[in-house]
């Protein structure tokens, strides 16, 4: 089982539409969890970061995480043609040391 | 400030060739790091420092070493080159080491390719 999973995608969405992007887990004594942005070609950029339980808005992007079923997930609403990237889910956990795992990513698609 | 850069952004190998790769940040920032990202694998971390004077191995160090040679530089060295290091390395810095609620920010990458 990989640590951080995420469903590779593509996933296409109709300009407008919430996109839902998902991400599960392993590690429970992971103790933050960011997405990041990642356009073809280009170097990855933070989106929203998270560490409770629950919702955290920050303009059309929403974090959710959920410590208890190991599972954290971004929605992007009224999705627009420039969101189209690959999105990065990443885990920290400081439990025996640095370690910073990312899953292999979503591409996203939306379409004008 | 420029944040994170990095040279060269391309570069082409024959195996056994040596290089270094070189990172610089101006943000003041205390940890460094390196990744390399291959398709559908995800970032996967080579090494890091957690401060100046220090490094330690992240997930996969075989085939390179680092050099922190100052608070704002962190340089990736390929001793012998393998055509299985054909990748895309970035690198990357936070304030602190990235194992609590750290952010890391990425440079704009080096494309490598080994022949």
């Amino acid at each position: 089982q990989k640590e951080v999973e995420q469903n590779s995608g593509p996933l296409s969405v109709p300009e407008g539409a919430i996109a839902s992007l998902n991400c599960t887990y392993s590690d429970r004594g992971s103790q933050s969890f960011f997405w990041y942005r990642q356009y073809s070609g280009k170097s990855p950029e933070l989106i929203m970061s998270i560490y409770s339980n629950g919702d955290k808005e920050d303009g059309r992007f929403t974090a959710q995480l959920n410590k208890a079923s190991q599972y954290v997930s971004l929605l992007i609403r009224d999705s627009q043609p420039s969101d189209s990237a690959t999105y990065l889910c990443a885990v920290n956990h400081n439990t025996g040391g640095f370690k910073t795992i990312f899953g292999a990513g979503t591409r996203l698609f939306v379409k004008a | 400030n420029a944040g994170v850069t990095q040279t060269p952004k391309f570069q082409v190998l024959k195996t056994g060739q040596s290089m270094t790769l070189q990172c610089a940040q101006d943000m003041n920032h205390n940890s460094m790091y390196w990744y390399r990202q291959d398709p559908g694998m995800g970032l996967r971390l080579i090494y890091y420092s957690a401060s100046e004077g220090t490094t330690d191995k992240g997930e996969v160090p075989n085939g390179y070493n680092v050099s922190r040679l100052n608070k704002r530089e962190f340089s990736l060295r390929l001793e012998s080159a393998a055509p299985s290091q054909t990748s895309v390395y970035f690198c990357a810095s936070s304030e602190g080491l990235a194992g609590g609620h750290e952010t890391q920010y990425f440079g704009p990458g080096t494309r490598l390719l080994v022949l």
